[in-house]
């Protein structure tokens, strides 16, 4: 079965150090994976994705992610946390059986708590 | 910018009462999407609709229903609200297209509590 497992409920971090929100998947073929980001009592926004090509992706806000396929991972990371980065954030991988539908199977979510 | 537009942002309603959730888009998506969200348990899809007037269940249909009569428009529809039913439910939408990378928009969200 296709799943992305976020093992981390929430994530502290004080505020100019560099941050890490886990993400592993489980897809049989090429994944395509995704992060959002929920601020409270907002919908999700997009931060950014993989699809093919450079393993690191960089996206909204400073963000950046790291595709590897050896671990099946697609951590999020920045170099230097702010305490405006304080959200809950979403890892996604496309349903590759969704076809041109483009269904997304979500993670849990982490909650990521910066400490000024 | 795409923009998906929840009309409800905050809604209580009475246990057993007929609730209806609306969402538009004006991107011209053939693809629309309610999820479901609650704390631990991430997105969970109740329906997704890929053009006018077609529905498809998601992984937690029971107890809902969809209605999409415009391609603009995609409303979640509870027949009768129970209090496992309170919840935060997000709608979104994206391109119909094969080689489509998938990325989903979301409008802000209805945050439905039932008494």
């Amino acid at each position: 079965a296709q799943s992305v497992a976020q093992p981390e409920d929430q994530v502290n971090v004080a505020e100019g150090n560099p941050l890490t929100v886990k993400c592993t998947y489980s897809v049989s073929g090429n994944p395509y994976l995704f992060w959002y980001v929920q601020y409270p009592n907002r919908g999700l926004q997009f931060l950014l994705k993989y699809i093919t090509g450079d393993n690191l992706v960089k996206g909204s806000y400073g963000f950046e992610a790291e595709f590897n396929k050896s671990q099946t991972s697609f951590h999020l990371k920045k170099p230097s946390a702010l305490v405006s980065d304080s959200a809950l954030y979403f890892c996604a991988v496309r349903d590759l059986r969704s076809g041109a539908t483009n269904k997304l199977i979500f993670g849990t979510g982490t909650l990521l708590a910066v400490q000024p | 910018d795409v923009k998906v537009t929840q009309s409800s942002r905050y809604l209580v309603k009475r246990t057993g009462e007929k609730v209806f959730l609306e969402c538009v888009q004006d991107m011209d998506h053939e693809n629309m999407f309610w999820y479901r969200q609650d704390p631990g348990l991430g997105l969970r899809l109740i329906y997704f609709s890929y053009d006018v007037k077609m529905k498809e269940k998601g992984d937690i249909p029971e107890g809902y229903s969809v209605s999409r009569e415009k391609k603009e428009r995609f409303s979640l529809i509870l027949e009768s609200a129970s209090t496992n039913q309170t919840s935060m439910y997000l709608c979104a939408s994206t391109l119909r297209l094969a080689g489509a990378t998938g990325e989903l928009f979301f409008g802000e969200g209805s945050r439905l509590t039932v008494l």
